[in-house]
């Protein structure tokens, strides 16, 4: 059974860096494209970030230059490492299987970013 | 980049039938696939729709999805209205980066 699991949201100040974490099961993270798509408090969807299986790495213009992907293969694990965090990227963060048509999501993280 | 516009909201009764639109600013809407998601509230989302008009396994068929280059559009079409429905609807494509639309929210009532 495919499962994705996020853990690393929490309460941060602006400025502040925060790593997120997804445990994949049921299927092999380098293999797969992996994405990150976030959600504001009551607004919609935003995809922030994307891994291809060759190591590609791709970011949305809000996040450019703050935000890194990664994975670690032997852990099944992808991460977000998010850097000089701002209001505005207050979200839930889910981590996704897939990048156009996704079809896993995690149940996601909630980072609030508040001094 | 290019914005998708969909309605802020749509109602019908149980039963029915009901179309979301999804309508593509610029560039063609048959370049590029359109997804659609499902989010019920304080959940997570999930796939109904993947390229264009494919049903994930597990997904109804009374739901179904089509683009109409006439009009730049994709549409999301559920028949036989249930409560369990009831939720919003995301649609997605992509050119040179990944667009959500503003999300329409289903009531069924």
């Amino acid at each position: 059974e495919v499962q994705l699991v996020e853990s690393g949201g929490g309460l941060i100040q602006p400025g502040g860096s925060l790593r997120l974490s997804c445990a994949a099961s049921g299927f092999t993270v380098s293999s797969n494209y992996m994405s990150w798509v976030r959600q504001a408090p009551g607004k919609g969807l935003e995809w922030v970030s994307v891994i291809y299986s060759g190591g590609s790495t791709y970011y949305a213009d809000s996040v450019k230059g703050r935000f890194t992907i990664s994975r670690d293969n032997s852990k099944n694990t992808l991460y977000l490492q998010m850097n000089s965090l701002r209001a505005e990227d207050t979200a839930v963060y889910y981590c996704a299987r897939g990048v156009v048509a996704v079809d896993y999501w995690g149940q996601g993280t909630l980072v609030t970013v508040s001094s | 980049n290019f914005m998708l516009t969909q309605p802020h909201s749509v109602s019908e009764s149980p039963g029915k039938t009901v179309t979301i639109s999804c309508t593509r600013s610029s560039g063609s809407i048959a370049s590029n696939y359109v997804q659609w998601y499902q989010q019920r509230p304080g959940s997570a989302p999930t796939t109904v729709i993947y390229e264009d008009n494919q049903r994930p396994s597990g997904v109804p068929d009374r739901f179904s999805g089509s683009i109409d280059s006439s009009s730049n559009s994709a549409s999301l079409t559920i028949s036989g209205l249930k409560t369990e429905d009831e939720a919003d609807y995301y649609c997605q494509s992509y050119d040179s980066s990944i667009v959500f639309g503003g999300g329409t929210k289903l009531t069924v009532l």
